[in-house]
């Protein structure tokens, strides 16, 4: 089974662009796809995106996801930063043959 | 507009059970496999179980394998976890959470607002 591993905390400001990386430990990352989910402070998660770089109806296009192969990592990226993106981020992935589900830790982030 | 709204979460002493309820709407829910993921108070998401859209595929985390029993009741609209031989380790905000397909797909699209379960004597 593998680990994916995020930042603790990220903190940008309003406006700017910031990235939130998840390195999986073992495996490729593109074996099985990575989705991003927005966890606003005494809320529930929602899905931001799926399938590496789908975007649910709904969340704005200034939320984009991407994979490296090189680095066995998936990224999300959020531009023209606002309040309401502080949250924190949690990416998820899984092995369908085991199964086997995985979160990300969870990324802290912080708009000032 | 996609509800899921849990219940049956309490306050249980330690090796006692507790059965989960979640109600959907909004959907089509026999369409849909269904999931019950967790959040221990401050703590990351973990995935519990998940149900393909006619019961026909279970499938459990290691962690609650052979303790906990997912189901649902398409006629009903309705998803449940049954939890056996409960442990301080299993207290967690528990959500229902909707596949994005039928067949189980591993991800979720929708998360219900959860029911808290805490497990103390």
């Amino acid at each position: 089974n593998f680990m994916l591993t995020q930042p603790h905390s990220v903190s940008e400001s309003p406006g700017k662009t910031v990235t939130i990386s998840c390195s999986c430990s073992s495996g490729s990352i593109a074996s099985n796809y990575v989705q991003w989910y927005q966890q606003r402070p005494g809320s529930s998660p929602t899905t931001v995106i799926y399938e590496d770089n789908q975007r649910p109806s709904g969340v704005p296009d200034r939320f984009s996801g991407s994979i490296d192969s090189s680095s066995n990592s998936a990224s999300l990226t959020i531009s023209g930063l606002k309040t309401e993106d502080e949250a924190d981020y949690y990416c998820q992935s899984y092995d369908s043959s085991n199964p086997f589900v995985v979160f990300g830790g969870g990324t802290k982030l912080t708009v000032l | 507009e996609v509800q899921l709204v849990e219940s049956g979460g309490g306050l249980v002493q330690p090796g006692r059970s507790l059965r989960l309820s979640c109600a959907a709407s909004g959907f089509t829910f026999d369409d849909y496999a269904m999931h019950w993921v967790r959040q221990p108070p401050g703590k990351g998401l973990e995935w519990v179980s998940g149900i393909s859209w006619n019961s026909d595929t279970l499938d459990y985390a290691d962690s609650v394998k052979g303790r906990f029993t997912i189901s649902r009741d398409n006629a009903k609209n309705s998803l449940y976890l049954q939890m056996n031989s409960l442990r301080t380790e299993d207290m967690a905000l528990y959500y229902c959470a909707k596949d994005f397909y039928g067949v189980l797909r591993y991800y979720f699209d929708y998360w219900g607002r959860g029911t808290l379960v805490t497990v103390s004597s």
